[in-house]
C-alpha cells in the first residue's frame, strides 16, 4: 500500500505567476484535502474533494483552485501568486470526507 | 466557533519525563480529535485519536485524555524520548466534515 505521495517537492515562483500542485492519494482512498501550513503555524484547510467534486471549501480566495480526477489524484492550482502563499501546501487522503487523514510530505512553495 | 486552542507553544521536558499538551475547543459539533506528529520538512502524521463517546485512549506512551463538558482534550507522552523531539498539533472535526481544524501546534523538544 503507497502512501500519499505530492510533486514537486520545492518550488520557486515570482509573484503574479501561477503554479499547479499535484497528489497522489493512498490506494482506496476517494477524498482528497489540502491544506496550506505557514512557517510555524497549524495547517489551514483549503478545500476537499471526494468522488471528482469539491466537498468543502476554507476561507481562501478563488484563485486557489482544484481539480480531482478519475484515479482520485488530485492538484491544486493558485493564480496571480502573493508573497503571502509562501508556505507548505499539503495534500491528505482519506477513505471518505471526515475520515482520518493521511498527510503526504507537501510542497515548499516559496514567491519571490 | 471554529478555533482549537492549544498551549504550551513550546515545551522541553527531560528524558523519560512526561510530556502534556492541552487543547480546547468551541463547536460543540466537533467529534473526531486526531493529533498529528510533525517533523521539520515532513507533512504531519497521525499519532493517535478519539471520539467523545470515551474519556481515555491508550496507544502504547501516547494517550488522549476527552473531556467533553469542559470541551477539552490532552495528549499525554510517557517516557518521553529525544525521538519525540517534533512539532504537535490537535485537530478536531465533525463526523463527515470537510474540515478538519488544527491548533496551532506545540514544539516539544526533549532533552536526553
Amino acid at each position: 500500500e503507497t502512501g500519499v505521495t505530492q510533486s514537486p517537492t520545492h518550488l520557486i515562483k515570482t509573484r503574479g505567476q501561477q503554479v499547479t500542485l499535484r497528489c497522489s492519494s493512498q490506494s482506496g482512498h476517494n477524498t482528497v484535502s489540502w491544506y496550506q501550513q505557514a512557517l510555524g503555524q497549524g495547517p489551514q484547510f483549503i478545500f476537499q474533494y471526494y468522488r471528482e467534486e469539491e466537498n468543502g471549501r476554507g476561507n481562501f480566495p478563488p484563485r486557489f483552485s482544484g481539480l480531482q480526477f478519475p484515479n482520485y489524484s488530485s492538484e491544486l492550482n493558485v493564480n496571480a501568486l502573493e508573497l503571502d502563499d509562501s508556505a507548505l501546501y499539503l495534500c491528505a487522503s482519506s477513505s471518505d470526507p471526515g475520515d482520518t487523514q493521511y498527510f503526504g510530505p507537501g510542497t515548499r512553495l516559496t514567491v519571490l | 466557533q471554529q478555533q482549537v486552542k492549544q498551549s504550551p507553544q513550546s515545551l522541553i521536558v527531560q528524558k523519560g519525563g512526561i510530556s502534556i499538551i492541552n487543547c480546547a475547543y468551541e463547536n460543540t459539533a466537533f467529534d473526531y480529535f486526531p493529533w498529528y506528529q510533525q517533523f521539520p520538512g515532513k507533512g504531519p502524521a497521525l499519532l493517535i485519536a478519539i471520539r467523545p463517546d470515551v474519556s481515555e485512549k491508550k496507544e502504547g506512551r501516547f494517550t488522549i485524555s476527552f473531556n467533553k463538558s469542559a470541551k477539552q482534550f490532552s495528549l499525554h507522552i510517557m517516557d518521553s524520548q529525544p525521538g519525540d523531539s517534533a512539532t504537535y498539533f490537535c485537530a478536531a472535526s465533525r463526523n463527515y466534515g470537510q474540515n478538519f481544524v488544527f491548533g496551532p501546534g506545540t514544539r516539544l523538544s526533549v532533552l536526553p
